[in-house]
């Protein structure tokens, strides 16, 4: 079974500095890897996703991720953030043919002025 | 597109007390519907799959006979969260995925927020 890990639990960045986001996977084959948001008391949004092709994936609201086989990656950034950007977000990987997700903890992001 | 509501998007009740959520698709007909439980600060644990027409398959560890799932149609599914407790309180959030398509992505609803006193 897949799963996703996620070591960062809480990030704290100024406005306009850049994020990363880690997010490793565990899977035998090649995974479909996305990134969500979720602003507090909502449901989840999608950033962005990976099925195949480039590893190199631009998303909404100036995010991109890119897949790294050979450390079983799946990093998230945005070259500057906002402040809208303060949010919990949260790396999901699916298996081929299987629409069921495993989720990684999550990741707090706190934005500062 | 791809919109998916959940209803109600909060709700209280006494323990001992049934609570039913629905979730629907609303431009979309979903081939399989998913609900998750979310307890604060931490992760989305899926709870069940649902495929319209059939029964509910669960997740270990979750109590069926207490989480009453069905996916009646192409649109709608509904759990029921039977002879409620507090501990049963959470944010119970559903998704959908398309019939139509190759795509994997999942839908996700808004959430529902369950307290019960």
């Amino acid at each position: 079974a897949q799963s996703v890990t996620q070591p960062d639990i809480h990030i704290t960045v100024s406005e306009g500095a850049s994020l990363e986001l880690r997010c490793n996977y565990s899977y035998g084959a090649t995974p479909y890897l996305f990134w969500y948001v979720q602003s507090p008391g909502q449901g989840l949004q999608l950033l962005l996703k990976y099925f195949s092709g480039d590893t190199l994936v631009q998303g909404i609201k100036g995010f991109e991720a890119e897949f790294k086989r050979s450390q079983s990656s799946f990093n998230l950034r945005k070259p500057s953030v906002h402040w809208s950007d303060a949010a919990e977000y949260f790396c999901a990987v699916g298996a081929q043919n299987d629409y069921k997700l495993s989720f990684g903890a999550g990741t707090t992001v706190t934005v500062r002025a | 597109g791809a919109v998916v509501s959940q209803h109600p998007s909060w709700v209280i009740c006494k323990s001992g007390t049934s609570v039913k959520i629905e979730c629907r698709s609303l431009d979309f007909q979903a081939t399989t519907m998913f609900w998750y439980r979310q307890f604060p600060k931490q992760s989305l644990m899926l709870m069940a799959t649902s495929n319209e027409g059939s029964k509910a398959t669960y997740e270990q560890g979750v109590e069926k006979d207490k989480f009453l799932i069905n996916h009646a149609s192409l649109t709608l599914s509904t759990l029921t969260v039977t002879s409620a407790h507090p501990e049963d309180s959470s944010f119970y959030i559903c998704s959908a995925t398309s019939t139509s398509g190759n795509s994997y992505e999942q839908y996700f609803g808004p959430g529902t927020r369950l307290t019960v006193t």
